[in-house]
């Protein structure tokens, strides 16, 4: 059974600086991993999908790794700001059938201003 | 293009009382998938159709929840009777493939 960890399970940083949040996942036979944020009392925002053949991933601050062979991924956020403030979280697609996400916890983010 | 709609999005009920969700997915997703978020937990799938048929429900309590697509759109969720423990965020995704889901902005459920 795929389990996800994300570590840590919360973070509070001051404005400007660079931080990366931990992904864990036991099952290396997965299709892509997706990073997804989610703001109190909100849906899920995907942010970045990294498919199993792809190293990374980028879209502006964001920047998502992915090691499948160690079952890792990170997400690196460059000059964090007070709206990244979120909590972040994590999600595997296995792929082929009955392939809902498996997620992580999520780690709870503040970004102080 | 219009994203997943869901509705209500609050609800608070007794428990033992009985309670529906409503999803909208996104028009020509062939996918939906219905997920529990507990607080401090990450969402958790109860059930996922494929069309209207039911692919996946191995994590769906079938004694109290039910769920169906009618002709392979709208879905519902309901809970008979509700617990306090089934008091989370009811997240509805859609997918075209599976590949990439797209999340609806949730029903948040509180059982008294």
């Amino acid at each position: 059974k795929q389990e996800v960890t994300q570590i840590p399970a919360a973070l509070s940083v001051p404005e400007g600086e660079n931080l990366v949040l931990n992904c864990s996942f036991t099952d290396s036979a997965i299709y892509n991993l997706q990073w997804f944020r989610q703001d109190p009392g909100k849906g899920l925002t995907s942010l970045l999908l990294i498919q199993s053949s792809q190293r990374e991933q980028t879209s502006g601050r964001l920047n998502a790794s992915l090691d499948k062979s160690s079952g890792r991924s990170t997400l690196y956020i460059a000059a964090s700001q007070p709206g990244d403030s979120a909590t972040y979280l994590c999600a595997v697609w296995r792929g082929g059938g009955a392939d809902g996400l498996t997620f992580g916890k999520g780690t709870h983010l503040i970004i102080q201003p | 293009e219009a994203g997943v709609a869901q509705s209500p999005r609050y609800k608070i009920i007794e428990k033992r009382q009985s309670v529906a969700f409503w999803c909208n997915p996104i028009s020509g997703h062939a996918t939906l998938y219905w997920y529990q978020q507990i607080l401090g937990q990450g969402p958790k799938l109860l059930i996922q159709f494929q069309n209207n048929g039911v692919v996946d429900d191995s994590q769906l309590p079938k004694d109290r929840f039910s769920a169906e697509r009618l002709k392979g759109v709208d879905s519902t969720l309901k809970i008979q009777p509700a617990k306090l423990e089934d008091s989370a965020v009811y997240l509805c995704a859609s997918s075209p493939t599976g590949y990439e889901q797209y999340f609806g902005p949730g029903t948040r459920l509180t059982v008294t």
